[in-house]
């Protein structure tokens, strides 16, 4: 089958505006990561689900992003007022399981705010 | 605070030379894995490591797990044009699988 997407593939912004970024896990896995990835910091952890629970939420960088799951399937991760620090590539993963040992990337959605 | 030290953070070497890669920590990890991200693209898995002391190979390329779980190496023998590319291992934490990220190796094998 298909492996994970993710879309808008490229995203500009103005500063303050609230955008949506959407992944889509391979059909039947459980766990769905975000990461982000920026040139000073690498590649960080934000929100993980199992089903559509986010167990762990640690990686959030602010109260400003959210992100949630249905049906078990796709996520949305939402920035509200977008500041220009918030610029970077965002990442999507899946797995099987939870804890499973291989999780399947997707292209990223690169986030720029003017 | 999890952290994975990677180094070095780039590396510009001839077709045909070695070369090691470096992920160091202090805290110990249910699992290392190592993955190669090509440019517009999201990082690919080359392997997973479980067991203190485990070596794996695959092709020219040899991962190592610490004894300790808590550091790992990549080694590419006979380097070519075609392993250029962005390298980054990461750490597993516990049960839920998620991933603490070194900082990254940018390889560049010149022809």
């Amino acid at each position: 089958g298909a492996g994970v997407s993710q879309s808008p593939s490229n995203k500009v912004t103005e500063k303050g505006k609230d955008v949506e970024l959407r992944c889509d896990p391979i059909s039947g896995h459980t766990a769905l990561y975000w990461y982000r990835q920026s040139l000073g910091q690498g590649l960080e952890f934000l929100i993980y689900f199992q089903g559509n629970s986010a167990p762990d939420k640690s990686g959030l960088p602010s109260d400003r992003f959210s992100a949630e799951r249905t049906g078990g399937s796709v996520s949305t991760l939402t920035i509200q007022r977008t500041q220009q620090e918030d610029s970077a590539v965002y990442l999507c993963a899946s797995s099987l399981v939870a804890g499973g040992r291989e999780q399947f990337f997707g292209p990223g959605t690169r986030l720029t705010v003017l | 605070t999890q952290l994975l030290e990677q180094s070095p953070q780039f590396l510009s070497i001839q077709e045909g030379e070695n070369l090691t890669v470096y992920c160091n920590s202090s805290s110990v990890f249910s699992s290392l894995q190592w993955y190669r991200q090509e440019p517009g693209e999201g990082p690919v898995l080359l392997v997973t490591v479980v067991t203190g002391g485990e070596v794996k190979k695959l092709k020219r390329l040899t991962f190592q797990f610490g004894d300790a779980r808590k550091d790992s190496s990549l080694h590419i023998t006979a380097a070519q044009p075609g392993d250029t590319g962005l390298y980054l291992c990461a750490g597993a934490v516990g049960g839920t699988g998620k991933l603490i990220f070194g900082q990254g190796t940018t390889l560049q094998v010149k022809p």
